[in-house]
């Protein structure tokens, strides 16, 4: 089964600034990885899928790199409704699986 | 506009059963596979069970296997998840899931349902 661990835990920036996260797969799923963004008292909402396409609605800030086992979500300036927590998803086979979550607060 | 609404939550006892509902609309239902997630409150997301489009295929996390069932009902836009011999640790927050077609990520969620189990 496959394990995502998502770095860091929390990371905390200011509006206006870059942010970078990171899910690493315990082994290779290939281009199998999507992102969610989920804010306080809501479902989580599709991002990205296959590593790199923006879902229908995204913002352009959004943007999705990696293959293998590293992969990272950047946004490329933070705007207020961007500070939420994020999850790294991929599937193999029927089995899916997430990652622990980096939670995106402001500093 | 895809909407997915669950129903059915509540407190249940371990050991009891408890159903969750899911109403789809805004798409055609036999058309997509369709998936229960969990969250764990304050946790993360878990994956709980995926029914093909069909309704002939099931697949379900080791965590629930032998104790819960997905099934659908695409005449009524209906996904459900019977959670038989339930435990503390399933208490959560169901999310129904659309997987996008062709996809192999879930693009469309419900605002999700709070089973609680306890004594």
């Amino acid at each position: 089964e496959v394990v995502l661990t998502q770095s860091p835990a929390t990371l905390s920036l200011s509006p206006g600034e870059r942010a970078t996260l990171s899910c690493r797969a315990s082994q290779s799923v290939s281009s199998s990885l999507a992102w969610y963004q989920q804010r306080p008292g809501q479902a989580p909402r599709l991002l990205i899928s296959d590593t790199s396409n923006r879902a229908a609605g995204i913002p352009g800030r959004f943007s999705g790199t990696g293959s293998g086992t590293d992969f990272t979500l950047t946004i490329s300036s933070l705007e207020p409704e961007d500070f939420a927590v994020y999850y790294c998803q991929s599937r193999s086979g029927w089995v899916f699986t997430f990652g622990q979550g980096t939670k995106l607060d402001i500093k | 506009e895809v909407r997915l609404v669950e129903s059915g939550g509540g407190l249940v006892q371990p050991g009891g059963s408890l159903r969750l509902s899911c109403l789809a609309s805004g798409f055609t239902l036999n058309t997509y596979a369709m998936t229960w997630v969990r969250q764990t409150p304050g946790k993360g997301l878990e994956w709980v069970a995926t029914i093909s489009g069909t309704g002939a295929d099931a697949y379900y996390a080791d965590a629930v296997k032998g104790r819960f069932t997905i099934s659908r009902d695409n005449s009524k836009n209906t996904l459900d998840l019977q959670m038989n011999s339930p435990r503390v640790e399933d208490t959560a927050i169901y999310y129904c899931a659309r997987l996008g077609y062709g996809s192999r990520s879930f693009d469309y969620w419900g605002q999700g349902t709070l089973a609680a189990v306890s004594s």
